[in-house]
């Protein structure tokens, strides 16, 4: 399967300051990566879809000035929250699903971030 | 997509095999059953999926019934390291189709 690559793994920040997490995929080029928010002890959120090149397609209530999705490139894409606050605090985990392939998505090990 | 319920949890003996259902009753004839799992703190991992047929490769075996509005993943030899949060999760194929996560079943692997 394919290797995704997710940095920091970690990140502590002060409230009001702007977290950049960075989602590689490591072995083919991903033209579709996927981010996904998961609070404790819930299941996967869909936060938005980033396609390389375009504009990336946030689900119905993630604000697209808070996060915003960069997939410059086949193999990054970069989730930005700005201007975080604790409610922010969360587990941020990105996926990869390349041309050709049937479906299967393959993630990162996740990022977990912590406002203070 | 159509949507999936599992139980919450189940648990089974170290080396027995676990057979951790999912219904789909509302399944459509292009949507594929998904599997992964998560464990604790980590990204979720793919398993295994299929359409109609039944698949197996290393991790694990899953069988669909007749009618797809069901499927069991069986994983034949169940380790500690198999605990975890199971997602059976149904959608169409292709590079950009997104899985919606629902709540999973939370398997536990008792010594």
């Amino acid at each position: 399967g394919a290797v995704v690559s997710q940095h920091p793994s970690w990140v502590i920040c002060k409230s009001g300051t702007s977290v950049k997490i960075e989602c590689r995929s490591l072995d083919f080029q991903a033209t579709t990566m996927f981010w996904y928010r998961q609070f404790p002890k819930q299941s996967l959120m869909l936060m938005a879809t980033s396609n390389e090149g375009s504009k990336a397609t946030y689900e119905q209530g993630v604000e697209k000035d808070k996060f915003l999705i960069n997939h410059a490139s086949l193999t990054l894409s970069t989730l930005t929250v700005t201007s975080a606050h604790p409610e922010d605090s969360s587990f941020y985990i990105c996926s990869v699903s390349g041309r050709g392939r049937t479906g299967e998505l393959f993630f990162g090990e996740g990022s977990r971030l912590t406002v203070l | 997509d159509a949507k999936t319920t599992q139980p919450p949890s189940m648990d089974c003996a170290e080396g027995r095999a676990a057979n951790l259902p999912c219904n789909h009753s509302t399944i459509s004839g292009n949507e594929y059953v998904y599997w992964y799992r998560q464990i604790h703190s980590q990204g979720p991992q793919y398993i295994i999926h299929g359409l109609k047929n039944n698949e197996t490769n290393e991790m694990a075996s899953l069988i669909i019934t007749e009618d797809r509005k069901s499927s069991t993943l069986i994983l034949p030899h169940a380790t500690l390291r198999d605990t975890a949060v199971y997602y059976c999760i149904v959608s169409i194929t292709g590079a950009n189709s997104k899985l919606t996560f629902g709540k999973g079943i939370t398997l536990s692997v008792r010594p």
